[in-house]
């Protein structure tokens, strides 16, 4: 069935490090691809999202680029903040017809900052 | 505008008793998710209506749960005779207009089954 894989956490790194949260997706057709943060007492909010192959989400820093040869979609970001902290969530959205479609998330992935 | 709002925001049950967990919607959003998340996990499916139909109640546990959105707008989950494994954050989700519009997620509901 459909499913996300998404990198074991947790992962820790000193400001202005290079981040990189690995994501895998096993599904049939053409699913969405997002990332969701969910920041400490905060619900789960949309970081990035991706609709099809070779297309590229980016938001506040943070890039994912749909490939579907890898069946992957992982997070980067170039230097990270200490207010990235949070935990990240790798999802699919799968059509079930017109009107139906559920999303399929990983485990989180949890990133802690340190200055 | 308000989010998603939901409450109560934690709620311990001793086993068997039932309890009722409400989600307010964003206004106007016609489609509304409950997922649940367990420790250490990532959220699962429960239920979806768009509007207040019912479409898809798949991946609700058991039985012992039930949704509904009589009038389109608040939902309701309701959990009969809790059971330890029942407890989680319950999440709650409302979407524009269809299923595959952004998701926008309340705070969640922590569930503690004693």
């Amino acid at each position: 069935g459909d499913s996300v894989t998404q990198m074991e956490g947790p992962v820790t790194l000193s400001e202005e490090a290079f981040l990189t949260i690995n994501c895998t997706y096993t599904a049939t057709g053409y699913p969405s691809l997002f990332w969701y943060v969910q920041y400490p007492g905060e619900g789960l909010q949309l970081l990035l999202k991706a609709t099809k192959a070779d297309d590229k989400g980016s938001n506040k820093g943070f890039e994912a680029t749909y490939r579907k040869e890898t069946t992957s979609f992982h997070l980067e970001k170039g230097s990270v903040q200490v207010s990235d902290s949070a935990v990240y969530f790798c999802a699919l959205f799968k059509n079930r017809g017109s009107t139906l479609g559920r999303l399929y998330f990983g485990r989180g992935t949890q990133l802690t900052v340190w200055p | 505008g308000a989010g998603v709002s939901q409450s109560p925001r934690y709620k311990v049950a001793k086993r068997g008793q039932d309890v009722a967990l409400r989600c307010d919607p964003i206004s106007g959003h016609v489609s509304l998710f409950w997922y649940q998340q367990a420790l250490g996990q990532g959220p699962e499916f429960l239920t979806y209506f768009q509007n207040e139909a019912q479409l898809d109640k798949s991946g609700l546990p058991s039985d012992r749960f039930f949704a509904e959105r009589p009038e389109g707008s608040v939902s309701t989950l309701k959990i009969q005779r809790t059971q330890q494994e029942d407890s989680a954050v319950y999440l709650c989700a409302s979407s524009l207009r269809l299923a595959g519009d952004e998701q926008y997620f309340g705070p969640g509901t922590r569930l503690t089954v004693t």
